[in-house]
């Protein structure tokens, strides 16, 4: 069954340093999207991509957030200047179309900041 | 704005008891309800919807029921079992025309079954 993965699972960084986060999508998926959760928080919609732009963004997702479609199968979160937190599990979803409401969520990726 | 509130945990129970787990929303529009299931050290996994009021989204043996006049879609299941031990989060949709809407989350339960 097609997945979506993520790179790395854990990731550890001095504060002020870029971090990229990694996700490949499902193969035939249209929609991508990017969610964070900070310890023992919910899980809060960053920003969402189509057709190599983004489609709606969260007030978390501020001038330090960028993200990319940078060839036919990645998509990645950049933190261009991590402060202490940044620190959660970062979640990569996706979704075939505008009308498939599920989104399909890959395993996530720890992100530390010391 | 969108708000979704579900009951805090831990839940505990033992095998083959009931659960309940309560989820109530606020929305503008008409949202789509979802409950997702994380099991220990694994992404969000899908475990029902449903889509338009009075639905209701079954899976695995877990129901949920889109009341639009309680605006809630509580999640049960008849008899747990140690597997069914994760957190689990409720969680709408808000369609906006544009096609990539982000859901909104509840701050997840976690549910733990004893032998």
């Amino acid at each position: 069954e097609p997945e979506v993965t993520q790179t790395p699972s854990h990731q550890v960084t001095q504060m002020g340093q870029e971090v990229i986060l990694r996700c490949v999508p499902i193969s035939n998926h249209l929609y991508f999207y990017w969610y964070r959760q900070i310890l023992g928080q919910k899980v809060e919609f960053l920003v969402s991509f189509y057709n190599n732009e983004i489609s709606e963004k969260s007030e978390i997702f501020d001038d330090q957030f960028s993200v990319e479609r940078p060839d036919g199968s990645n998509f990645t979160l950049k933190i261009r200047s991590t402060k202490l937190e940044d620190s959660a599990m970062y979640f990569c979803a996706s979704t075939g179309t505008a009308g498939e409401e599920t989104q399909y969520f890959g395993p996530g990726t720890r992100l530390l900041v010391l | 704005g969108n708000s979704v509130t579900q009951m805090e945990g831990p839940v505990t129970l033992s095998e083959e008891a009931f659960l309940t787990i309560n989820c109530t929303y606020t929305a503008t529009g008409y949202p789509s309800l979802f409950w997702y299931v994380q099991y220990p050290g694994e992404g969000l996994q899908l475990l029902l919807k449903a889509t338009k009021a009075d639905d209701k989204g079954s899976n695995k043996g877990f129901e949920a029921t889109y009341r639009k006049e309680t605006t809630s879609f509580h999640l049960e299941k008849g008899s747990v079992q140690v597997s069914d031990s994760a957190v689990y989060f409720c969680a709408l949709s808000v369609r906006s025309g544009g096609g990539a809407d982000g859901l909104t989350f509840g701050k997840g339960t976690h549910l733990i079954i004893q032998p």
